[in-house]
């Protein structure tokens, strides 16, 4: 079985671009989160969806967003980009419950230049 | 709202020495504990987890770890450490109520030096 996948693999933006970065979950999972990873700050729960809704949302401004399709493949987007949002974005899936086990894609790493 | 707190950033050990990494947590009811471990350029990986039970969790790769509920404290532990065991370890809780997304901490680092 696959694990989960994210793309691209490493992004250079510059601050004020838009970004979007993409998970596909292992098949059959229905639910995605979205992680920020920081050296300081560690990991940061930024939103979960399961079935196309967000189920919980983190304390993140507006700016960052997401969404999920039908195939439970799950976008996220950072909007107007600063120079603090270089990290690591992690995407997790699991099967249902946002308590279970949570299966890691590599991320996607994002500098803002 | 839940929390953890990893109060070491940094762990070093000497090969074959027993190890230990601290979490301490903070929940609303009853807790849900989870260790993970993250290799360079890698995601996260799953290496146990307590639910109920038994207070001692075994889980991959030798590790186990002590749930203790009356100081609130979930370490990480492994009888004799191994240089590929260094890695970035997490803790995260959750808690039985079923959609309420895992908080990591901000990681320990654990060099076990040869």
């Amino acid at each position: 079985k696959a694990g989960v996948t994210q793309t691209p693999r490493y992004l250079i933006k510059t601050r004020g671009q838009q970004v979007t970065l993409s998970c596909s979950p292992i098949s059959g999972h229905r639910s995605v989160s979205w992680y920020q990873q920081t050296p300081g700050q560690g990991l940061q729960f930024l939103f979960e969806y399961f079935s196309e809704t967000q189920r919980n949302k983190g304390n993140f401004p507006g700016r960052f967003s997401g969404r999920q399709f039908s195939n439970s493949r799950s976008e996220m987007n950072v909007s107007t980009l600063e120079l603090g949002d270089s990290a690591l974005y992690l995407c997790a899936s699991s099967f249902g419950q946002s308590n279970e086990k949570l299966f890691f894609g590599s991320g996607t790493q994002l500098s803002v230049l | 709202a839940q929390s953890v707190a990893q109060p070491e950033d940094q762990v070093n050990v000497a090969e074959g020495n027993p190890l230990t990494v601290k979490c301490t947590y903070s929940v609303s009811g009853n807790p849900y504990l989870f260790w993970y471990v993250q290799y360079p350029n890698r995601g996260l990986q799953f290496l146990l987890k307590y639910i109920t039970g038994d207070n001692l969790v075994k889980g991959s790769y030798g590790f186990e770890a002590e749930f203790n509920k009356s100081q609130t404290s979930f370490h990480l532990k492994k009888p004799s450490a191994l240089v590929s065991d260094s890695a970035l370890y997490f803790c995260a809780v959750s808690t039985a109520q079923g959609n309420t997304p895992l908080v990591f901490g901000k990681g320990t680092r654990l060099s076990v030096i040869a």
